[in-house]
């Protein structure tokens, strides 16, 4: 079946330091969207990302993302955390042209960014 | 822009007793979900269901119920709450598959 697999359960970075969050996935979809949701204490989650274009950098908030279809991988970077970042990270994929309405979530990832 | 209301933020049940959760959107998306949330095991899908009247079971359906009379709504039931099911339920709505979603803030699940 579909899968999204996010390595990490907990990361922690220092305040200035880069970030990476790491998400590979499985997938017989054809078109596919990509999307990265972030989760604040107590707050609904909420789109950070989304790309379906191979290759493309995608850029929002200081975070950015390239799908790379030829290695199965969608990871997350981010050149300098944030205090603020600190947060749950979910990697997710969902079908474009089929009669597929699922969208399938990884684990999560925790971001701990210290000061 | 829209939102989506999770009533009740948390809802406190006795073991073996039938709870609902309730959902509405004003995005007017024609797509819901319900997905569980546990800790290191991510978001799982109960139900969705893609237009008004329609249910179609996710990968975590037994146990629960869904309901979809109005486009702008979608409620859970919990058949029989048990210990082991104390989480955060989730709804979420989008407009088309491949479409971002959007989800509410969330109602716990806590069982006595």
């Amino acid at each position: 079946g579909d899968s999204v697999t996010q390595t990490e359960g907990l990361v922690t970075v220092t305040e200035g330091l880069p970030v990476k969050l790491n998400c590979t996935y499985q997938t017989t979809y054809l078109t596919i969207a990509f999307f990265w949701y972030v989760q604040y204490l107590n707050e609904a989650p909420q789109v950070l990302l989304k790309s379906s274009t191979d290759n493309k950098r995608t850029e929002h908030q200081g975070f950015h993302a390239t799908l790379h279809k030829s290695s199965s991988s969608f990871h997350l970077q981010k050149s300098s955390a944030q205090l603020s970042d600190s947060a749950l990270y979910y990697c997710a994929l969902s079908d474009r042209n089929t009669g597929n309405y699922k969208y399938v979530f990884g684990a999560g990832t925790r971001l701990k960014v210290i000061a | 822009g829209g939102i989506i209301t999770q009533t009740p933020k948390f809802l406190i049940g006795q073991e073996g007793q039938k709870l609902t959760l309730k959902c509405q959107q004003n995005f007017n998306h024609d797509t819901m979900y319900w997905y569980r949330q546990d800790s290191g095991k991510g978001l799982r899908l109960i139900y969705y269901s893609i237009t008004e009247n329609d249910l179609q079971k996710g990968d975590l359906s037994e146990g629960y119920d869904a309901s979809r009379e109005k486009k702008s709504s979608f409620s859970l039931t919990v058949t029989s709450a048990q210990k082991n099911e104390m989480a955060v339920f989730l709804c979420a709505s989008s407009m088309d598959r491949g479409n971002t979603l959007y989800f509410g803030e969330g109602s716990r699940l806590i069982v006595v």
